[in-house]
């Protein structure tokens, strides 16, 4: 199985912030990183598809970049409702494994 | 606008059954694999089952080999997940996915449906 190591767990950070957020793959995956934004409560929503390419109606601010085995989700300027918790998943193959998340909380 | 909804959640004791649903709506359910993401209170994502577009093709986590069985219904756009088995770690908010055809994310999400174990 792939195992994808998410840093940092957790995350303290103000409004106007730049964050970046990084995953490695225990293997070799290509580009077949996705991330998601998990509020509380609610389901998780597709951000960045394929490390790079931004979901439909998902801010700019949002980016991802990497490959093979190391990856980073950044949001340039941190937005009151950007605080969530942010989890990477590779679509490589079976199983598809998550990251452990990343909690992104106000400073 | 493509929605999921699930159901069938509830409490249920050790070594009990269930089934789940999600009713799709907004997109050609047969042209897109499905699956079941699930969460453990206060947990991760965890990946648990995926069916292909046409039914014929089934992957599932090696957690639930065997208890669990997806399924789908193209005529209803309805997928499943039979649970038997089950056990006090399958506590969790099960969620329906759709999963996109170019890079296997999960595009969509439903809302969940929570499963309890529990004597």
């Amino acid at each position: 199985d792939i195992q994808m190591t998410q840093s940092p767990s957790s995350l303290s950070a103000s409004v106007g912030d730049r964050v970046t957020i990084t995953c490695r793959a225990s293997q070799t995956i290509s580009t077949y990183v996705n991330w998601y934004q998990q509020k509380p409560g609610k389901a998780p929503k597709l951000l960045i598809y394929a490390t790079s390419s931004l979901q439909t109606g998902v801010p700019a601010r949002f980016s991802g970049s990497g490959s093979r085995t190391d990856f980073t989700l950044t949001i340039s300027s941190l937005q009151p409702e950007d605080f969530a918790t942010y989890y990477c998943q590779q679509s490589s193959s079976t199983p598809y494994t998550f990251g452990q998340g990343t909690k992104l909380e106000i400073k | 606008e493509v929605q999921l909804l699930e159901s069938g959640g509830g409490l249920v004791q050790p070594g009990g059954s269930l089934r789940l649903s999600c009713a799709a709506s907004g997109f050609t359910f047969s042209s897109y694999a499905m699956s079941w993401v699930r969460q453990a209170p206060g947990k991760g994502l965890e990946w648990v089952s995926t069916i292909s577009g046409g039914g014929g093709d089934t992957y599932d986590a090696d957690s639930v080999k065997g208890r669990f069985t997806i399924s789908r219904d193209n005529a209803k756009k309805t997928l499943s997940l039979q649970v038997n088995s089950l056990r006090a770690d399958d506590t969790a908010v099960y969620y329906c996915a759709r999963r996109g055809n170019s890079w296997y994310s999960f595009d969509y999400w439903g809302q969940g449906t929570l499963v309890t174990v529990s004597s």
